[in-house]
């Protein structure tokens, strides 16, 4: 089956910790994003990569750093820097304009 | 700027009970946009493309359009199983960002 996983689906952090989120994508597709979805809000990007072992900040990217070391996989570090880490994760890829949506990874910060 | 606002925030009808939802959008060009659903807890899945003032595409109950200056989603005869909330996107000629709108929460009762 073709598609986008990210895991954990909960992820729960103590203050002052790293944590990373895993997405994988087995559809072949050049692009991948990385969005952070908070109540009431569009959708906010964080992280995008066209290309192998090439990424670009996107609108908040402060307290987030992303690797893109394989064409399948864009994992998301959030860091200790990120004051208000607590939020829903979604990870996203595309080939052309369109971008397909995993099922996301929801952070609690305890 | 780039901008998407969507309505009406949430919207309640009857099962069988037509409507449509709007996304009125602000950009120097349009070279795509995007609607999507997502259901509780889960990662936006994408319904529609369209790309020129004039193009209507459907699926289902869903049928979307799009002007100048907007789009509508116009939902025929809905069921319960529409409920979700439906997110409206904008990709502009100039750029590799995607501008998401906050959504509208649909309800559809029985």
């Amino acid at each position: 089956d073709g598609g986008i996983t990210q895991s954990p689906k909960y992820l729960f952090r103590k203050e002052g910790q790293n944590v990373t989120l895993s997405c994988e994508q087995n559809l072949n597709h050049d692009a991948m994003y990385w969005y952070r979805q908070d109540p009431g809000q569009g959708l906010r990007l964080i992280y995008y990569s066209q290309i192998v072992n090439d990424f670009q900040k996107g609108d908040i990217a402060e307290g987030y750093s992303v690797s893109r070391e394989k064409k399948e996989s864009f994992p998301l570090t959030v860091t200790s820097a990120q004051k208000n880490p607590t939020a829903f994760y979604l990870c996203a890829s595309g080939t052309g304009d369109t971008q397909y949506f995993g099922p996301g990874t929801r952070l609690t910060v305890l | 700027e780039d901008q998407v606002t969507q309505s009406p925030e949430a919207l309640r009808l009857q099962e069988g009970e037509s409507s449509s939802l709007n996304c009125s959008y602000t950009v120097s060009g349009l070279r795509g946009l995007f609607w999507y659903r997502q259901d509780p807890g889960k990662g936006p899945e994408f319904l529609f493309t369209l790309y020129s003032a004039g193009e209507e595409k459907e699926k289902e109950r869903l049928k979307a359009t799009l002007t100048k200056k907007e789009s509508f989603l116009h939902i025929t005869a809905p069921k319960p199983e529409d409920s979700a909330t439906y997110l409206c996107a904008v990709l502009d000629t100039g750029g590799f960002k995607t501008i998401f709108g906050a959504g509208t929460r649909l309800f559809v009762k029985a």
